[in-house]
């Protein structure tokens, strides 16, 4: 069995500070996603990584993949409200994809 | 931007009861998914679908779900006879290749089904 585990799986900050959360798991992926779900909505993807020690970009949003393809984590810098959300990162390694349980941030303003 | 329509936003129905639920995947996309989450749970996969067949089912996919690509455009999951333990938000995702770009799949916002 492939899990996903994500934490913390809860993070309370104030605005303006920086995170970040991680993702990891015994097993290999070929690829790893970041997703954001809002409350009774479908995830939306933030970023896929594939190749391992990986860093990519999203405004304030880093993202990187492990030399091994084994963990990921996202690194948030300046967290502003509208970061607040559930963070979830799944893993690939044919097509379906292995979530794990995510990441709730809150960011106070 | 292209996205995944799902209908209808939210079913409810009676347990015993067949329900269909319908999504629009992403026009140029080739492989088609259904995932579906149990309320505080995982998002869990149940199936995988390229060209007019399933690639990849999950253990909960048994013989009470069924899928179906009836036309050029709806991909639809079928559950026969509903159980109390169905009851989740179910999501329809699609992607454009197996390779590369597969593990690139983009979800629909989802359709909540209570059995009651």
């Amino acid at each position: 069995t492939q899990l996903l585990e994500q934490s913390p799986q809860f993070l309370s900050i104030q605005e303006g500070e920086n995170l970040t959360v991680y993702c990891n798991s015994s097993s290999v992926f070929s690829s790893l996603q970041w997703y954001r779900q809002e409350p009774g909505e479908g995830p939306v993807l933030l970023v896929t990584v594939v190749t391992g020690g990986e860093v990519k970009k999203l405004k304030r949003l880093t993202f990187q993949f492990g030399d091994a393809r084994k963990d990921s984590s996202l690194h948030i810098t300046a967290a502003q409200p509208g970061d607040t959300g559930l963070y979830l990162c799944a893993g690939a390694r044919n097509t379906p994809l292995v979530f794990g349980k995510g990441t709730r941030l809150s960011v106070i303003a | 931007e292209p996205e995944v329509t799902q209908t209808p936003s939210h079913q409810v129905t009676q347990m015993g009861q067949e329900v269909i639920l319908r999504c629009v995947p992403i026009s140029n996309h080739l492989y088609f998914y259904w995932y579906r989450q149990i309320l505080g749970q995982k998002v869990e996969f149940l199936v995988s679908f390229y060209n007019n067949e399933i690639s990849e089912k999950s253990e909960i996919f048994d013989d009470q779900f069924s899928v179906e690509r009836p036309d050029g455009s709806n991909f639809t999951l079928k559950i026969r006879s509903t159980k109390l333990e169905d009851s989740a938000m179910y999501f329809c995702a699609s992607s454009e290749l197996v390779t590369g770009k597969a593990y690139e799949q983009y979800f629909g916002p989802g359709t909540r089904l209570t059995v009651t």
